[in-house]
């Protein structure tokens, strides 16, 4: 059982240069979520799925897309990445929505943008 | 946007020592949550709160959902090296219907 797995680890962009982060879970969970860490600012929310096939905006959308083709992944792509995009991601999951079950997160990846 | 302060940013201790950091916020959130980080990984739930005035512990750790429903407070006792990590709060609820995190405490523990 391996919970919640993000890939890459790690990964260094230049500016302009698109990417996509794979998140996947194995608990069968409804709830996906994708946050960005930043020094002194806690955990923001990107984006979230509430289901396969379902995203919605969080509070620092802008210059990101997602996508849930299937229960299990959760895709956050960068266009065109910038400076200000370098943070530490973290996806998470839960099985009922945020206020009722515990989110699970993964691991995290680091990116830098040049 | 909503925001959570969280104090105090950072606690430098030596084993042994009872620790507490809290969290406020201008909204009333329906639940509250304690999470840990430690380095590398991501947040781990450790306690999870649904009522005001509820005080629930976990081992060496107590955390109370304020009567307000506007702040919470996480308890350490007789912390330990492996305690080492950023501890961060989230309330559920209030305008946005949102989780909202606070901006952390990192806690080292000196052996």
């Amino acid at each position: 059982n391996a919970g919640v797995t993000q890939t890459p680890k790690f990964r260094v962009l230049k500016t302009g240069q698109s990417m996509t982060l794979l998140c996947a879970q194995d608990m069968n969970h409804e709830y996906m979520y994708w946050y960005r860490q930043d020094p002194g600012m806690g955990l923001r929310l990107i984006h979230y799925s509430v289901g396969e096939g379902t995203t919605a905006k969080g509070e620092v959308p802008d210059g990101y897309n997602v996508s849930r083709l299937k229960k299990q992944n959760f895709l956050l792509g960068l266009e065109s990445a910038a400076p200000s995009q370098t943070s530490v991601y973290f996806c998470a999951s839960s099985y009922f929505g945020a206020g009722n079950s515990p989110l699970h997160f993964g691991n995290g990846t680091r990116l830098t943008v040049t | 946007g909503q925001q959570l302060n969280q104090s105090p940013q950072s606690m430098f201790i030596q084993e042994g020592e009872d620790v507490s950091m809290n969290c406020t916020s201008s909204s009333i959130f329906n639940t509250w949550l304690w999470y840990k980080q430690d380095p590398g990984e991501g947040p781990v739930l450790l306690i999870a709160l649904y009522k005001a005035g509820e005080l629930t512990s976990n081992g060496r750790l107590t955390a109370q959902f304020g009567i307000t429903r506007k702040d919470s407070f996480l308890n350490i006792s007789a912390s330990i090296p492996s305690d080492v990590g950023i501890y961060f709060c989230a309330g559920y609820g209030g305008a946005t219907n949102k989780l909202i995190f606070g901006t952390g405490t990192l806690l080292a523990v000196q052996p």
